[in-house]
């Protein structure tokens, strides 16, 4: 079974700055994708970006991008040019790419703060 | 609405009742999905349902029981409340084929075991 490590429960950053959220997986297949989802006040969950496992090129939205680094099993979030409306929980989420039945595995979540 | 919906979006329910939280979606989408949101625990997969009649259990199965006789409808229940299922219920469906095949989150069901 997989599982997602997210190892900072609360990260705080000043408006406008960057911060980095960091994800560990560990899985035993070889093709797989990776997903960031915040979740607001409203507890809706919004996805934020997604990676293929299968590219080397790190995907980017916007203010957010990653870092994969698929031998190390890491898929960290980088938020540039933080703005109040980031501040949400941030979980990092796997799926098999076996086929849409799989589930997602989800990390605990980091609680983002934003400092005006 | 287009999109998908949950009902009710709060519900609170005591001990040894039965509960149902209804799913609806309008995408025609053949993957639905429940998991539950717990302090320090992130979301978990209850049961996930891959086309109309076919379902099967994910991560927290126990306590819990679906159904899907239509494609747009996947109820959960639970057929006798424990405490321990207090939690916040999000339903989600995909659609099927090659890619990543987003999941679609619906708004939540807080539910409370008295």
């Amino acid at each position: 079974a997989q599982t997602v490590t997210q190892s900072q429960p609360e990260m705080s950053v000043q408006e406008a700055e960057t911060v980095t959220l960091s994800c560990t997986y560990d899985t035993s297949e070889s093709d797989y994708y990776l997903f960031w989802y915040k979740q607001p006040p409203s507890r809706q969950m919004i996805l934020v970006i997604r990676q293929e496992a299968y590219k080397q090129q790190n995907a980017t939205e916007n203010r957010f991008s990653v870092n994969f680094q698929k031998a190390a099993k890491s898929f960290s979030l980088k938020i540039s040019d933080s703005q109040l409306g980031d501040a949400a929980m941030y979980f990092c989420a796997y799926r098999s790419a076996g086929g849409g039945a799989d589930g997602l595995t989800f990390g605990k979540g980091t609680h983002l703060i934003i400092q005006p | 609405d287009a999109g998908i919906t949950q009902s009710p979006r709060y519900k609170i329910t005591e001990t040894g009742r039965q509960v149902t939280l209804m799913c609806h979606q309008t995408w025609s989408h053949s993957y639905m999905f429940w998991y539950r949101q717990d302090l320090g625990h992130g979301l978990r997969l209850i049961y996930y349902s891959a086309a109309a009649d076919i379902t099967d259990k994910g991560e927290v199965p126990d306590g819990y029981v679906v159904s899907r006789s239509k494609t747009e409808n996947f109820p959960l229940t639970l057929e006798s409340a424990t405490r321990s299922q207090t939690s916040v219920y999000f339903c989600a469906s995909s659609d099927w084929g090659q890619g990543y095949n987003e999941q679609f989150f619906g708004p939540g069901t807080r539910l409370t075991v008295l």
